[in-house]
């Protein structure tokens, strides 16, 4: 079975840094690019950051570049966020998610929270 | 980026059909068929309900169907059941500088 686990949130006060973690199981990890996708509370979803099957390329969405880094590795298995100089609307749920052909995402983790507070 | 423009909300009575639209522009609903359909139940992860437009992954029902017309795509819902009351989103590819933008949500309510 193909699954994602996401971990590594929780509560940070604003300007702090945090270090999501995913990891992959069921799949050949390193044949898939993989996404970041965030959902704030009662609001939509938002592309976060994407990162190719062997790590060389990477892409972000604007309000977070320069703040938030991805990466993986493929030797555990695992996808990452590195996240600072948090915001208050960087709170959300990160969901990790494999990128299929197409720009398909599927499937996706359960999503961890991360509360941007004081 | 922008985000797809879809309605905030529809809704539909048991047994009828409902769509949804997802607009965007030529640089990516019109330019390429990488349009997919997600659902979200409260508290839950997203899940595929249809890719490139119109294909069902394995394991969602027919009444789940998709098009597309210029820089609108659509997604049907057939027979509404009390199961499909959900959140929808679409995503697709796009060619500005992150490949890929999702639209803004739209609340299925069955009444």
């Amino acid at each position: 079975e193909v699954q994602l686990v996401e971990s590594g949130g929780g509560l940070v006060q604003p300007g702090g840094s945090l270090r999501l973690s995913c990891a992959a199981s069921g799949f050949t990890f390193s044949s898939y690019a993989m996404h970041w996708v965030r959902q704030a509370p009662g609001k939509g979803l938002e592309y976060v950051s994407a990162i190719s099957s062997n790590g060389g390329s990477t892409y972000y969405a604007n309000s977070v570049k320069g703040r938030f880094t991805i990466s993986r590795d493929n030797s555990k298995n695992t996808l990452y966020l590195q996240m600072g100089s948090l915001r208050a609307e960087d709170m959300a749920v990160y969901y990790c998610a494999r990128v299929l052909p197409s720009y398909v995402i599927d499937p996706w983790g359960q999503g961890t929270l991360v509360t941007v507070s004081s | 980026q922008s985000a797809l423009t879809q309605p905030a909300s529809v809704s539909g009575s048991p047994g009828q059909s409902i769509t949804i639209s997802c607009t965007g522009t030529s640089s990516d609903v019109g330019g390429y068929n990488y349009v997919s359909w997600y659902q979200q139940h409260p508290g839950k992860a997203p899940k595929l309900m249809i890719y490139d437009v119109s294909n069902r992954p394995s394991g969602v029902s027919n009444r789940f169907s998709g098009s597309k017309s210029g820089n609108t795509a659509s997604l049907t819902i057939s027979g509404l059941q009390a199961e499909d009351e959900a959140d929808y989103y679409c995503s697709s590819y796009t060619s500005s500088s992150t490949p890929l933008v999702f639209g803004g949500g739209t609340k299925l309510t069955v009444l």
